[in-house]
């Protein structure tokens, strides 16, 4: 079975901390995504790849940072953890949006 | 401006209560519809692809339809553990990335 996987499900950071965010795929997919996820606002793209060493900022790219230096591993990257930060954050990779995502389970951040 | 908006936001059933959820696109030229299912703390599963007006796909009480400009997940006989949010998302214009709805919370109750 083909799979998304996020390092972590649960994170607690402090405040100013460096945060890294790790997803690996096994799919040999070219095309990666970071989503954050909060109650009422949706998925909100951070950034993505389309291939390694590659990377374009979303719509909410502020903040965050990203590394792609191979390509099943894409690394979303808190440069200082602030409180507005604490999400949902999900990985996602796909072949081509014409064949859908799949998702890594998520990590659960807290800055506190 | 590419947009895919879901209805309604949030729906409570009774069990065994059948009904329909919405999800409306504006992306012309459209290159396929995806349904996912997100259960709460988890990433979204998926469900379904449609890509093409008419088209139906069906699995155990869910069937997702397609027409030119929405489509419709129809929950036939919902039980308790179809309770999840359900995301549907399309293929932006500049064909690099899904655009997402912002999802319906189903709830059904015994």
């Amino acid at each position: 079975d083909v799979k998304v996987t996020q390092s972590s499900r649960y994170l607690v950071k402090r405040t100013g901390e460096k945060v890294f965010l790790e997803c690996v795929q096994d799919m040999d997919h070219e095309n990666m995504f970071w989503y954050r996820q909060d109650p009422g606002l949706g998925l909100r793209l951070i950034y993505f790849s389309y291939d390694v060493k590659m990377k374009e900022k979303g719509d909410i790219p502020e903040g965050y940072s990203v590394s792609r230096e191979k390509k099943e591993r894409f690394s979303l990257i808190l440069e200082s953890a602030s409180t507005n930060q604490t999400s949902m954050y999900l990985c996602a990779s796909s072949s081509s949006p014409h064949m859908g995502y799949t998702f890594g389970s998520g990590t659960r951040l807290t800055v506190v | 401006e590419d947009q895919v908006t879901q209805s309604p936001e949030a729906l409570r059933l009774q069990e065994g209560e059948s009904s329909s959820l919405n999800c409306s696109y504006t992306v012309s030229g459209l290159r396929g519809l995806f349904w996912y299912r997100q259960d709460p703390g988890k990433g979204p599963e998926f469900l379904f692809t449609l890509y093409s007006a008419g088209e139906e796909k069906e699995k155990e009480r869910l069937k997702a339809t397609l027409t030119k400009k929405e489509s419709f997940l129809h929950i036939t006989a919902p039980k308790p553990e179809d309770s999840a949010t359900y995301l549907c998302a399309v293929p932006g214009r500049d064909g690099n990335k899904l655009v997402f709805g912002a999802g319906t919370i189903l709830r059904v109750k015994s």
